[in-house]
């Protein structure tokens, strides 16, 4: 079975720009998670999507947003794109099977903000 | 909101030492996860603990989950450079869909 994707892999923009990136999940996950790392903060969970619903939001700027398509791929846009958002995105998919929520994880979407 | 600690931040041990990372967070959770990130990888899924005082062994691996709940850690007997990685904790937030994780503790292991 294929793992999660993520595309691009690696992006460069300009402060100001907007982005967005798209993760594919494992096939049959429905739920889809996505997080920032960066060295200083480590993983921070931005948000999570299921059926198309977004089910929580982390604590982030309406700049962030996201969202899952029927085939349960998904997508996060950041807008007005500030230096302090360069970091490795990741995005996750789980099965969520009664008692465990094993994340996948993509290998993730490297972003520099210039 | 809950706050998943996780210390030390960093460890450097000899091969074949033992190497020992906790973590604490501020309310009790549902169970919790421990994720290992090699360098330049994605976290890759350990284990999952659920119940209070549970005791789970993957080879030279042991992983506790307090009796409270609140607290858990993760031992290595005897460590190999190819456990050389970032360790992270992670428990659900109360909504049960938040993933939250504690910042890791990176271990380097020295021939």
């Amino acid at each position: 079975k294929a793992g999660v994707t993520q595309t691009p892999r690696y992006l460069i923009k300009t402060r100001g720009q907007q982005v967005t990136l798209s993760c594919s999940p494992i096939s049959g996950h429905r739920s889809v998670s996505w997080y920032q790392q960066t060295p200083g903060q480590g993983l921070q969970f931005l948000f999570e999507y299921f059926s198309e619903t977004q089910r929580n939001k982390g604590n982030f700027p309406g700049r962030f947003s996201g969202r899952q398509f029927s085939n349960s791929r998904s997508e996060m846009n950041v807008s007005t794109l500030e230096l302090g958002d360069s970091a490795l995105y990741l995005c996750a998919s789980s099965l969520l099977t009664t008692g465990l929520n094993e994340q996948y994880f993509g290998p993730g979407t490297r972003l520099t903000v210039t | 909101g809950q706050q998943v600690m996780q210390i030390p931040q960093y460890q450097h041990v000899q091969e074949g030492e033992d190497f020992t990372t906790y973590c604490n967070s501020s309310t009790t959770l549902s169970n919790i996860q421990w994720y290992k990130q090699r360098p330049g990888g994605h976290p890759v899924f350990l284990i999952q603990l659920v119940k209070s005082g549970e005791v789970k062994k993957q080879k030279r691996l042991t992983f506790q989950f307090g009796e409270a709940k609140k607290n858990s850690s993760l031992h290595i007997t005897a460590t190999q450079t190819t456990d050389v990685g970032t360790y992270f904790c992670a428990g659900y937030s109360n909504s049960g869909y938040a993933l939250n994780f504690g910042k890791g503790t990176s271990l380097l292991v020295t021939p």
